[in-house]
């Protein structure tokens, strides 16, 4: 058991860029969560998947704000025209959804900076 | 939405010594779980624990439902316990875990 995946771990971008986080969740997880964390705050959700279904998307999902999980295996976050406000850890995180949600397990992140 | 309180937002101790984190919530849940964030920002699982006691090792917690709260106990605390402790709860089957703002916990040698 490998554990939740995230690809890059860190990414420096420069204002109006366009950037996409990779998530792997747990083999065998099917629901599938994205969240973001700034500085001194607690994780805000952001949106998940059960499978390949978006269930979900908070309303601090703006519309520069994609997320996909095609097949129900890894998910993408693509965050477009960023700006400085956007810096943030995005955390993935994995559960096996059942009669029950499951236990949450997450990644070590993917930092964001914008210049 | 629902609303999830934690306290104190801040702990010191020395090594050795013992502490209690507790979680508040505003509504009936789902699930409930606590997690340690380390330095390096990584989420670690604590307890999963919707209701009733289990323990692990130095750490115990306590999730009462009926009464809206959880704790966290921290016995003989060691320098590695650093860090922030979040809880996070689900208020129905199937919708997101909303989180505390956490209590940021610093063991001194």
């Amino acid at each position: 058991d490998t554990g939740v995946s995230q690809d890059p771990r860190h990414k420096i971008t420069k204002r109006g860029q366009n950037v996409t986080f990779r998530c792997d969740p747990i083999s065998e997880h099917n629901r599938l969560y994205w969240y973001r964390q700034t500085l001194g705050q607690g994780p805000e959700f952001l949106t998940y998947f059960q499978n390949e279904a978006q269930l979900e998307k908070s309303r601090l999902l703006s519309d520069r704000f994609s997320a996909e999980r095609p097949k129900g295996s890894f998910s993408t976050l693509e965050i477009q025209r960023t700006e400085q406000g956007d810096s943030a850890m995005y955390l993935c995180a994995s559960s096996l959804g059942g009669a029950n949600t499951g236990e949450l397990f997450f990644g070590e992140g993917s930092r964001l900076t914008v210049l | 939405g629902i609303q999830v309180e934690q306290s104190p937002p801040d702990l010191i101790l020395q090594e050795g010594a013992n502490s209690t984190l507790r979680c508040n919530f505003s509504d009936s849940v789902n699930n409930l779980q606590w997690f340690h964030q380390n330095p390096w920002g990584q989420l670690i699982n604590l307890f999963y624990i919707p209701s009733g006691t289990k323990q692990n090792g130095r750490l115990s917690a306590t999730t009462v439902a009926t009464e809206r709260y959880s704790l966290l106990y921290i016995s003989s605390s060691q320098t590695t316990d650093s860090g922030v402790y979040f809880c996070a709860v689900e208020r129905h089957y199937g919708q997101n875990f909303v989180f505390g703002p956490g209590t940021r916990l610093s063991v001194l040698p």
